[in-house]
């Protein structure tokens, strides 16, 4: 059964530092990964998908990675802003072809101005 | 730019009510989902549908739980006889295909008392 842990839990910058937000999952055979952002109460925002073939994916401030065989991905957030202040999900397909998506429990990130 | 949109923002009900979320997926997506978040949980997997049928149903997902997309624009998840357990944040989600990027939609607060 596919498991998907996020560390850590929560984290506190000062706003322009550079940050890692890590995420884990138990089984390897994934085809892609994707991470979301949450703002408090509100829905889900897709930042980034990317694919088992790739092993990098970039948009604006935002890089994700994804190492496959160690079952790991990170989101690197580049000089960070008090608008990025939210809970970032990742999250794997599950067994079975349907796309059903195994969420990890998130990072909740606060940017200090 | 399309995006899944979901009515209401917010369900109040009564325990042993019934309740319709509704949720307009992206024009050209074919696969659709329902997952739901209890407050300072993971967010869950309920359903998939496609080609008018459901592919893939959780532990979650009980004879309580039914799902109908009645017309060409439509998704809908029924609870027929709710439960205070069901007090939830539910999304809607949709993708072209199961490898690709899925979008998901505001949410719709339901609480039951």
């Amino acid at each position: 059964k596919q498991e998907v842990t996020q560390i850590p839990a929560a984290l506190s910058v000062p706003e322009g530092e550079n940050l890692v937000l890590n995420c884990s999952f138990t089984d390897s055979a994934i085809y892609n990964l994707q991470w979301f952002r949450q703002d408090p109460g509100k829905g889900l925002t897709s930042l980034l998908l990317i694919q088992s073939s790739q092993r990098e994916q970039t948009s604006g401030r935002l890089n994700a990675s994804l190492d496959k065989s160690s079952g790991r991905s990170t989101l690197y957030i580049a000089a960070s802003q008090p608008g990025d202040s939210a809970t970032y999900l990742c999250a794997v397909p599950g067994f079975g072809n349907t796309g059903k998506l195994i969420f990890g429990q998130g990072t909740t990130l606060q940017v200090k101005p | 730019e399309p995006e899944v949109t979901q009515t209401p923002s917010h369900q109040v009900t009564q325990m042993g009510q019934e309740v319709i979320l509704r949720c307009v997926p992206i024009s050209n997506h074919l696969y659709f989902y329902w997952y739901r978040q209890i407050l300072g949980q993971k967010v869950e997997f309920l359903v998939s549908f496609y080609n008018n049928e459901i592919s893939e149903k959780s532990e979650i997902f009980d004879d309580q739980f039914s799902v109908e997309r009645p017309d060409g624009s439509n998704f809908t998840l029924k609870i027929r006889s709710t439960k205070l357990e069901d007090s939830a944040m539910y999304f809607c989600a949709s993708t072209k295909d199961v490898d690709n990027e899925q979008f998901f939609g505001p949410g719709t607060r339901l609480t039951v008392l």
